[in-house]
């Protein structure tokens, strides 16, 4: 799977819009992006996929750019309980592989302050 | 819906003593991944079982660790003989594996080696 880069860690004020950064430079073409998170103690928790378009679903929304090297995790209104570090993953997916496992980075620490 | 389950929450053994982790996956779910999460590390994948087969167990250490996930019942992983350094949170996960391949967690079994 390709290697992603984030920053190790990020605030934000509540209220306001999150935006975590990643970095895939070295993404192929059937890599789908995908967007975890892990709140203290807790077990990690799905966000959100993507391959080529933009996504959005209840918890985020997903750009990637167009050449497909980079992504944003946008959490539109950051609440104290989206506290958490976060894991952007790319990862092959087909009926062959059936998903396989998740290799996690070292994530963002994302912090939102009241 | 319930999630993914697993059992016990908390476990402590002493030096030399097995450890039997339990993983209900969520329902409909065919597919269950294993991970651990060594103290102030990240999270590290270690097999990924379908019912009555290991697929990949890239990530199992070679001696003491085994898993299954029979055809009736939950995924279990064992640790014989454990020692201080298999302290760690287990977290398990399930998929569908057909028709999406995002994975669910468990709130994971914290093990504690005295």
């Amino acid at each position: 799977d390709a290697k992603t880069t984030q920053p190790p860690s990020m605030d934000c004020a509540e209220g306001r819009a999150a935006n975590l950064p990643c970095n895939h430079s070295t993404i192929s073409g059937n890599e789908y992006v995908y967007w975890y998170r892990q709140i203290h103690s807790q077990g990690p928790q799905y966000i959100i996929h993507g391959l080529k378009n933009n996504e959005t679903n209840e918890m985020a929304s997903l750009i990637i750019t167009e050449d497909r090297k980079s992504s944003t995790l946008i959490l539109p209104h950051a609440t104290l309980r989206d506290t958490a570090v976060y894991y952007c993953i790319v990862r092959v997916v087909n009926p062959y592989n059936q998903g396989g496992k998740l290799i996690f980075g070292q994530g963002t620490e994302l912090s939102v302050k009241p | 819906n319930a999630g993914v389950m697993q059992n016990p929450r908390h476990l402590v053994r002493r030096r030399g003593q097995e450890a039997r982790l339990r993983c209900s996956p969520m329902k409909g779910h065919s597919h269950v991944y294993w991970y651990r999460q060594l103290p102030e590390e990240g999270l590290k994948f270690m097999v990924y079982l379908q019912k009555e087969n290991i697929i990949d167990e890239s990530g199992m250490p070679k001696e003491r660790f085994s898993a299954e996930f029979p055809k009736e019942g939950p995924s279990i992983l064992r640790i014989q003989q454990v020692v201080r350094g298999d302290s760690a949170a287990y977290f398990c996960a399930s998929s569908h594996g057909i028709y999406s391949y995002e994975q669910y967690f468990g709130p994971g079994t914290r093990l504690t080696v005295t």
